[in-house]
Protein backbone atom coordinates (compact mmCIF):
# COMPACT_ATOMS: atom_id res chain seq x y z
CA UNK A 1 0.00 0.00 0.00
CA UNK A 2 0.86 3.47 -0.90
CA UNK A 3 1.98 5.15 2.35
CA UNK A 4 1.98 8.74 2.81
CA UNK A 5 3.53 10.13 5.69
CA UNK A 6 3.38 13.66 7.49
CA UNK A 7 6.30 14.79 10.44
CA UNK A 8 3.87 15.68 12.80
CA UNK A 9 0.30 15.04 14.29
CA UNK A 10 0.11 18.04 16.13
CA UNK A 11 2.29 21.32 16.48
CA UNK A 12 1.90 24.16 18.37
CA UNK A 13 3.69 27.50 17.07
CA UNK A 14 3.45 31.42 17.89
CA UNK A 15 2.24 34.08 15.88
CA UNK A 16 4.79 34.99 13.13
CA UNK A 17 6.73 32.14 13.33
CA UNK A 18 8.41 30.65 9.99
CA UNK A 19 6.41 26.89 9.91
CA UNK A 20 7.32 23.73 7.42
CA UNK A 21 4.98 20.99 7.23
CA UNK A 22 6.89 17.71 5.77
CA UNK A 23 5.03 15.38 3.43
CA UNK A 24 6.57 12.36 2.38
CA UNK A 25 5.24 9.58 0.06
CA UNK A 26 6.82 6.50 -0.77
CA UNK A 27 5.61 5.41 -3.96
CA UNK A 28 7.02 7.76 -7.26
CA UNK A 29 3.49 9.26 -7.19
CA UNK A 30 3.93 12.14 -9.33
CA UNK A 31 1.21 14.21 -8.11
CA UNK A 32 0.62 15.80 -4.14
CA UNK A 33 -1.53 18.37 -2.40
CA UNK A 34 -1.55 20.21 0.20
CA UNK A 35 -5.11 20.96 1.73
CA UNK A 36 -6.54 22.50 5.05
CA UNK A 37 -9.47 21.41 6.54
CA UNK A 38 -11.63 22.93 8.77
CA UNK A 39 -15.25 22.43 10.27
CA UNK A 40 -18.21 23.38 7.96
CA UNK A 41 -15.71 23.90 5.44
CA UNK A 42 -14.51 21.14 4.45
CA UNK A 43 -11.06 20.27 2.26
CA UNK A 44 -9.99 23.52 1.01
CA UNK A 45 -6.66 23.18 -2.07
CA UNK A 46 -3.98 24.95 -0.70
CA UNK A 47 -1.33 24.19 -3.43
CA UNK A 48 -0.20 20.90 -5.57
CA UNK A 49 2.73 19.55 -7.18
CA UNK A 50 2.82 17.69 -10.58
CA UNK A 51 6.78 16.90 -10.56
CA UNK A 52 9.78 18.31 -9.25
CA UNK A 53 10.21 21.93 -8.85
CA UNK A 54 6.92 22.38 -10.05
CA UNK A 55 3.83 23.78 -8.30
CA UNK A 56 0.26 25.29 -8.81
CA UNK A 57 -1.89 27.14 -6.52
CA UNK A 58 -4.92 25.96 -5.38
CA UNK A 59 -7.83 27.38 -3.64
CA UNK A 60 -6.86 29.42 -1.00
CA UNK A 61 -2.54 29.64 -1.61
CA UNK A 62 -2.63 33.04 0.46
CA UNK A 63 0.08 32.75 3.17
CA UNK A 64 1.18 29.38 2.35
CA UNK A 65 4.27 28.84 0.07
CA UNK A 66 5.73 25.07 -0.76
CA UNK A 67 8.67 22.90 -2.17
CA UNK A 68 9.29 19.67 -3.75
CA UNK A 69 13.00 19.34 -4.40
CA UNK A 70 12.53 15.91 -4.59
CA UNK A 71 9.84 13.64 -5.99
CA UNK A 72 8.81 11.83 -2.73
CA UNK A 73 8.11 15.34 -0.48
CA UNK A 74 6.51 18.36 -0.44
CA UNK A 75 7.12 20.66 2.20
CA UNK A 76 4.30 23.45 3.30
CA UNK A 77 5.43 26.57 4.34
CA UNK A 78 3.78 29.04 6.39
CA UNK A 79 6.21 32.29 5.75
CA UNK A 80 4.47 34.34 8.78
CA UNK A 81 1.64 31.78 10.92
CA UNK A 82 -1.28 33.51 11.94
CA UNK A 83 -3.88 32.62 14.68
CA UNK A 84 -6.19 32.14 10.84
CA UNK A 85 -3.71 29.39 10.01
CA UNK A 86 -5.09 27.63 12.82
CA UNK A 87 -6.52 24.28 11.17
CA UNK A 88 -5.95 20.34 10.40
CA UNK A 89 -3.71 19.98 7.08
CA UNK A 90 -3.85 17.06 4.83
CA UNK A 91 -0.87 15.97 2.61
CA UNK A 92 -2.14 13.54 -0.44
CA UNK A 93 -0.66 12.22 -3.50
CA UNK A 94 -1.55 9.80 -6.65
CA UNK A 95 -0.71 8.85 -9.82
CA UNK A 96 -1.49 9.89 -13.21
CA UNK A 97 -4.07 7.86 -13.75
CA UNK A 98 -7.80 8.17 -12.36
CA UNK A 99 -7.39 7.12 -8.97
CA UNK A 100 -8.10 8.19 -5.69
CA UNK A 101 -5.66 10.05 -3.72
CA UNK A 102 -3.82 8.47 -0.52
CA UNK A 103 -3.70 10.63 2.58
CA UNK A 104 -1.72 10.81 5.34
CA UNK A 105 -2.62 11.81 9.05
CA UNK A 106 -3.04 15.09 8.91
CA UNK A 107 -1.04 17.60 11.22
CA UNK A 108 -2.98 19.65 13.23
CA UNK A 109 -1.65 22.75 13.83
CA UNK A 110 -2.36 25.60 16.49
CA UNK A 111 -0.92 29.11 15.81
CA UNK A 112 -0.98 30.92 19.27
CA UNK B 1 -16.61 26.09 -10.70
CA UNK B 2 -17.11 22.29 -9.99
CA UNK B 3 -18.68 21.77 -6.57
CA UNK B 4 -20.06 19.35 -4.27
CA UNK B 5 -22.46 19.76 -1.43
CA UNK B 6 -23.79 17.24 0.88
CA UNK B 7 -26.39 16.80 3.69
CA UNK B 8 -25.95 18.64 6.79
CA UNK B 9 -25.02 16.51 9.62
CA UNK B 10 -24.70 15.41 12.17
CA UNK B 11 -26.42 12.21 11.09
CA UNK B 12 -27.38 10.22 14.29
CA UNK B 13 -28.74 6.48 13.67
CA UNK B 14 -29.35 3.58 15.76
CA UNK B 15 -27.16 0.63 15.20
CA UNK B 16 -28.51 -1.63 12.27
CA UNK B 17 -30.90 1.05 11.07
CA UNK B 18 -30.06 1.90 7.30
CA UNK B 19 -28.26 4.87 6.36
CA UNK B 20 -28.24 7.43 3.32
CA UNK B 21 -25.61 10.40 2.79
CA UNK B 22 -26.90 12.77 -0.02
CA UNK B 23 -24.54 14.28 -2.10
CA UNK B 24 -24.57 16.14 -5.00
CA UNK B 25 -22.41 18.08 -7.62
CA UNK B 26 -22.02 20.73 -10.35
CA UNK B 27 -19.31 20.01 -13.03
CA UNK B 28 -18.55 21.18 -16.37
CA UNK B 29 -16.92 17.49 -17.60
CA UNK B 30 -17.47 14.28 -16.91
CA UNK B 31 -16.08 14.05 -13.49
CA UNK B 32 -15.07 11.04 -11.59
CA UNK B 33 -17.00 10.81 -7.98
CA UNK B 34 -15.70 9.39 -4.62
CA UNK B 35 -16.25 8.84 -1.23
CA UNK B 36 -14.24 9.32 1.73
CA UNK B 37 -14.46 8.62 5.27
CA UNK B 38 -12.34 9.81 8.34
CA UNK B 39 -12.22 8.00 11.41
CA UNK B 40 -10.97 10.25 14.60
CA UNK B 41 -8.36 11.66 14.36
CA UNK B 42 -7.11 9.61 11.55
CA UNK B 43 -6.65 11.38 7.52
CA UNK B 44 -8.94 10.72 5.07
CA UNK B 45 -9.39 7.04 3.67
CA UNK B 46 -10.90 6.10 0.24
CA UNK B 47 -14.39 4.20 0.76
CA UNK B 48 -15.18 3.44 -2.92
CA UNK B 49 -15.22 5.38 -6.29
CA UNK B 50 -17.21 5.08 -9.49
CA UNK B 51 -15.93 6.57 -12.81
CA UNK B 52 -18.66 6.46 -14.56
CA UNK B 53 -22.89 6.95 -15.44
CA UNK B 54 -24.54 3.71 -13.61
CA UNK B 55 -20.95 2.57 -12.02
CA UNK B 56 -21.70 1.70 -8.72
CA UNK B 57 -19.10 1.92 -5.94
CA UNK B 58 -18.77 -0.82 -3.06
CA UNK B 59 -16.79 -1.21 0.02
CA UNK B 60 -17.32 -2.71 3.62
CA UNK B 61 -21.00 -2.46 3.12
CA UNK B 62 -21.62 0.87 1.59
CA UNK B 63 -22.44 1.77 -1.59
CA UNK B 64 -23.08 4.63 -3.88
CA UNK B 65 -24.29 4.66 -7.35
CA UNK B 66 -23.27 7.35 -10.27
CA UNK B 67 -26.73 9.05 -11.15
CA UNK B 68 -25.72 11.42 -14.34
CA UNK B 69 -29.22 11.89 -14.91
CA UNK B 70 -29.53 13.73 -11.27
CA UNK B 71 -25.99 14.64 -10.88
CA UNK B 72 -25.94 12.56 -7.96
CA UNK B 73 -23.94 10.01 -5.65
CA UNK B 74 -25.28 9.36 -2.72
CA UNK B 75 -24.24 6.99 -0.44
CA UNK B 76 -25.96 4.22 1.36
CA UNK B 77 -25.52 0.88 3.76
CA UNK B 78 -28.34 -1.28 5.12
CA UNK B 79 -27.02 -1.76 8.57
CA UNK B 80 -24.94 0.62 10.23
CA UNK B 81 -22.33 -0.69 12.88
CA UNK B 82 -21.10 1.64 16.15
CA UNK B 83 -17.60 1.31 13.83
CA UNK B 84 -19.30 3.27 11.28
CA UNK B 85 -19.51 6.24 12.97
CA UNK B 86 -17.15 8.85 11.26
CA UNK B 87 -16.85 11.93 9.11
CA UNK B 88 -18.02 11.12 5.38
CA UNK B 89 -16.44 12.98 2.23
CA UNK B 90 -18.08 13.21 -1.00
CA UNK B 91 -15.52 14.94 -4.04
CA UNK B 92 -15.67 14.89 -7.22
CA UNK B 93 -12.15 14.33 -9.60
CA UNK B 94 -12.38 15.77 -13.76
CA UNK B 95 -10.70 13.21 -15.91
CA UNK B 96 -8.32 15.56 -17.32
CA UNK B 97 -5.79 17.66 -16.56
CA UNK B 98 -4.42 17.24 -12.91
CA UNK B 99 -7.26 15.86 -11.30
CA UNK B 100 -7.63 17.51 -8.10
CA UNK B 101 -10.04 16.43 -5.69
CA UNK B 102 -12.94 18.96 -5.03
CA UNK B 103 -14.55 17.95 -1.84
CA UNK B 104 -17.94 18.49 0.10
CA UNK B 105 -18.33 19.88 3.56
CA UNK B 106 -18.45 16.66 4.96
CA UNK B 107 -21.34 14.61 7.11
CA UNK B 108 -20.98 13.60 10.40
CA UNK B 109 -22.30 10.19 11.54
CA UNK B 110 -22.71 9.24 14.80
CA UNK B 111 -24.16 5.41 15.46
CA UNK B 112 -25.24 4.45 18.85
CA UNK B 113 -25.70 1.01 20.17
Amino acid sequence: DVKVTQSSRYLVKRTGEKVFLECVQDMDHENMFWYRQDPGLGLRLIYFSYDVKMKEKGDIPEGYSVSREKKERFSLILESASTNQTSMYLCASKTGTLRGYTFGSGTRLTVV
Amino acid sequence: GDSVTQMEGPVTLSEEAFLTINCTYTATGYPSLFWYVQYPGEGLQLLLKATKADDKGSNKGFEATYRKETTSFHLEKGSVQVSDSAVYFCALSEGTGFQKLVFGTGTRLLVSP
